[in-house]
Formats: C-alpha cells, structure tokens, sequence
C-alpha cells in the first residue's frame, strides 16, 4: 500500500481558496487518489477521487500531476463549515482502505 | 438501506465484560470495513470483508477482538473482555467493488461510541 504524507495543520480564512497537496511516491499503476473529510463527531465523508490529470465536482477539485507522485486538493472559497479533517488516501479496487492522520484545516472568520 | 446503519450508536459497558457492535451495510455492497478512531486520533483499520475471501484481519489490535459478517451484508464486531483502551468510536463502511478501473469509493456509518469503564 503507497503512503502519503499530507501536512499535519493548516489554517485559512473565509473566501480563501485552500489547496492541500499530499505526497505518494510509491503510488502504482492501479491505484486510485481518494480525498474524505471528516467532522467532529462524525465518520469521513468521501470528497472527490481520482486517477490523473484533474478532476472536478460541485465541493472540489483535485489535480493530479503527470508522474502522480502527489495530488493537491483544491477547496475554493471556504467558509466555516469547512473546518475538518482532510485525508488523502491512496489505493486499488478490492484492498483494505488505510487512513493516515490526515490534514486538520482551521477556517476563521 | 440508505447508508450504513450501526448500532448500537452508544454504549458503556463495564471493564471485563464482552460487547458486540453490528454494522449493516449499504444494500448491494460487496466490501465491508471496520475501523477505530480514539478521541482526537486518526482512524485505524480493524478489519475487512471482501465478498467470499477471508477477511483480512490484519489490524485487529488482539485476540480479544474478532468480527464476522453473516450472508454477505451484516457484521458483528465483537470485543471480548473490554478494556478501557478499547474505548472509541467504531466506525463501519462499506463499498461496492467494480473493476479495477473504478477506484474504491466506502461510505461510512455514524459510528457506535464505546465507553467502557
């Protein structure tokens, strides 16, 4: 299984774009790049995922360079409610799901 | 059903005793999880069920921990004699599994917090 390695913290105000890249260099060929946020109290939420390239949908986007050694989530304009836990999971269809500790993003007013 | 289901979402139970959380999951799903997250810690694997292969119960902390998933949908996740350090939240999740084309999405359950004092 790759491991990824994502910043520990990170904090940010209302509006601002957030983007937070994680690092899996020994990613393989039939690995996916899955994000899931998670809430206090709460179980994680899947994000977005992808392969290569970029990917968008109505939360996010997730670019992912040519030689998918690492891949950076991108939250556009965030507001409170985005204040969680960002993981950032590598992994191939049929094998056990393996979080790291994820990034906590701090928004302030 | 809609999502997974868990139960029970709370319990406390006296140290020594054994307890048992079910997870039902997502209708149609083939992949079934078991993880653990302590207060303020990251999530750690449990277990997982993938259809008919043998469970990989490669991060089941001790024998005192052991789950089963009955007919391919519900899972029981049993801790015998309970200590205080296995107070946490057990979350379930589940997935389906396609090709390998199509990643691995799992949806989460709201998780069973367990007290154990």
């Amino acid at each position: 299984l790759a491991k990824t390695t994502q910043p520990i913290s990170m904090d940010s105000y209302e509006g601002q774009e957030v983007n937070i890249t994680c690092s899996h260099n020994n990613i393989a060929t039939n690995d996916y790049i899955t994000w899931y946020q998670q809430f206090p109290s709460q179980g994680p939420r899947f994000i977005i995922q992808g392969y290569k390239t970029k990917v968008t949908n109505e939360v996010a986007s997730l670019f992912i360079p040519a030689d998918r050694k690492s891949s950076t989530l991108s939250l556009p304009r965030v507001s409170l409610s985005d204040t969680a836990v960002y993981y950032c999971l590598v992994n191939q269809a049929g094998t056990a799901l393996i979080f790291g500790k994820g990034t906590t993003l701090s928004v302030s007013s | 059903g809609a999502g997974v289901s868990q139960s029970p979402s709370n319990k406390v139970t006296e140290k020594g005793k054994d307890v048992e959380l079910r997870c039902d999951p997502i209708s149609g799903h083939t992949a079934l999880y078991w993880y653990r997250q302590s207060l303020g810690q990251g999530l750690e694997f449990l277990i997982y069920f993938q259809g008919n292969s043998a469970p990989d119960k490669s991060g089941l902390p001790s024998d005192r921990f052991s789950a089963e998933r009955t007919g391919g949908s519900v899972s029981t996740l049993t801790i015998q004699r309970t200590q205080q350090e296995d107070s946490a939240v057990y979350l379930c999740a589940s997935s389906f599994v396609g090709p390998l084309s199509s990643g691995n999405t799992i949806y989460f359950g709201e998780g069973s917090w367990l007290t154990v004092v």
